[in-house]
């Protein structure tokens, strides 16, 4: 089976400028949550849905927005992006109801200049 | 607080011999699991390990194995027989509560770099 899968893999924006992430999860997870990952930390969380309904907001502001699709892919977008946006973004899919645990994508890693 | 530390920034093991990689936790749920992650320098977070509140027996996946002191409140992760493909950075992550909307967030530590020499 595919494993998660992220696009783009690299991206370099402006400062204020607009980004949107794609992921597809598992097949058969219904689960999506985004990471953030600044360089020399550990994973940030930002946001989880589950049958195309957010369940789980991180403590990010409301630049940050997500959906998740019939298909269970999802986007995250960010707006007016800030140097500090800088960072790898990673996707998680769980199968969901009784099964924690949680497979990562490759990520995409996103340069703000 | 932090809900999870990893005390150790760097380890050094010799190819073949078993590593001890520290976490400890805190949370007042009854529920919860930890996770063990590694991080090689791609990027990509690879699923090692995960072991739940209530299981009894502390979990094992091939090489890994997780040594859980529900007491102390700690997870560590043993490998053993490293080898050099095992150099990489090594995060422990918490998940709390049960079928609740944030069953999925995970809370990181700070992570262990590995480093595996001949």
């Amino acid at each position: 089976d595919a494993g998660v899968t992220q696009s783009p893999t690299h991206l370099i924006k402006t400062r204020g400028q607009q980004v949107t992430l794609r992921c597809s999860p598992i097949s058969g997870h219904k689960s999506v949550s985004w990471y953030q990952q600044v360089l020399g930390q550990g994973p940030q969380f930002i946001f989880q849905y589950y049958e195309k309904e957010e369940r789980g907001r991180g403590n990010f502001p409301d630049r940050f927005s997500a959906r998740q699709f019939p298909n269970y892919s999802s986007e995250l977008n960010v707006n007016a992006l800030l140097l500090g946006d800088s960072a790898l973004y990673l996707c998680a899919s769980r199968r969901g109801g009784g099964e924690y645990e949680q497979y990562f994508g490759p990520g995409t890693r996103l340069t703000v200049t | 607080a932090q809900k999870i530390t990893q005390t150790q920034p760097g380890m050094f093991v010799q190819e073949k011999e078993a590593v001890t990689l520290d976490c400890t936790y805190d949370t007042s749920d009854p529920s919860y699991g930890l996770f063990w992650y590694k991080q090689p320098s791609s990027g990509e977070m690879i699923f090692l390990i995960y072991q739940g509140s209530y299981d009894q027996q502390n979990a094992t996946e091939g090489r890994y194995s997780l040594n859980f002191q529900k007491a102390r409140k700690s997870a560590n992760l043993v490998i053993s027989a490293s080898q050099l493909g095992d150099s990489a950075m090594y995060f422990c992550a918490m998940r709390e509560g049960v079928n609740t909307g944030t069953a999925s967030k995970l809370t990181f530590g700070t992570g262990t770099r590995l480093q595996v020499t001949l």
